[in-house]
């Protein structure tokens, strides 16, 4: 059983485009977190919210508590943001974890 | 701040010997975290420590251990290695008001 579904797997896109990743959970949770993976990388940590939408340049994170669903956007995507991104809900201090979605922007 | 250190980077084991991945966060937090992950699978928990003292299994606890003898340190033991713990580890702990902090990972080959 998977508490964290992410779509899509694998995403290519072409530099400049518009991105959405979504995340599905099925946990009541406390917050939810928005994670990146660079190839061969460690995790660092982009958003975590509990609701509404949060803004950090290009990257834009929004969650919908009463649906379960949670989405990361990327606006004029860059070769730069090819990674994986991680979607992680917490209920306290448990941490539950998504595959990732691999994004590979083309320039 | 350093966060989160972990070492070492990359690690070739034989199948039997031991070894010890090392955590060691200085921001204070109480909970700290091990996780392995495999490709195509999320982050499995292996244990996990709510403060100095204090650990708990995780998901996949099966063939290693842990202490927390200080706040600032949460070493993973691997006793008798196996290639089934080939993996990429990482440390995690977060803050208070739940923001995480990742260490940069071990990626540990057991041949």
């Amino acid at each position: 059983k998977n508490e964290v579904e992410q779509s899509p797997q694998n995403l290519t896109a072409q530099e400049g485009e518009f991105i959405t990743i979504n995340c599905s959970y099925s946990v009541g949770i406390s917050a939810l977190h928005w994670l990146q993976q660079h190839p061969g990388g460690g995790i660092v940590s982009l958003f975590m919210l509990s609701s509404g939408k949060k803004k950090h340049g290009r990257l834009i994170a929004t969650i919908n508590i009463q649906e379960k669903h949670s989405s990361l956007h990327i606006t004029a995507s860059h070769p730069r943001d090819s990674a994986v991104y991680i979607c992680a809900p917490n209920t306290g201090n448990q941490f539950y974890f998504g595959t990732g979605t691999s994004l590979t922007v083309i320039p | 701040n350093a966060g989160v250190t972990q070492t070492p980077k990359f690690r070739i084991l034989k199948i039997g010997q031991s070894m010890t991945l090392q955590c060691a966060q200085d921001m204070n937090h109480n909970y700290m975290y091990w996780y392995r992950q495999d490709p195509g699978m999320g982050l499995k928990l292996i244990y996990y420590s709510v403060g100095a003292g204090i650990t708990d299994k995780g998901e996949v606890p099966n063939g290693y251990n842990v202490s927390r003898s200080t706040t600032e340190d949460f070493p993973l033991r691997l006793e008798l290695a196996a290639p089934s713990q080939t993996s990429v580890y990482f440390c995690a702990s977060p803050s208070p008001s739940g923001e995480l902090f990742f260490g940069e990972g071990s990626r540990l080959t057991v041949l």
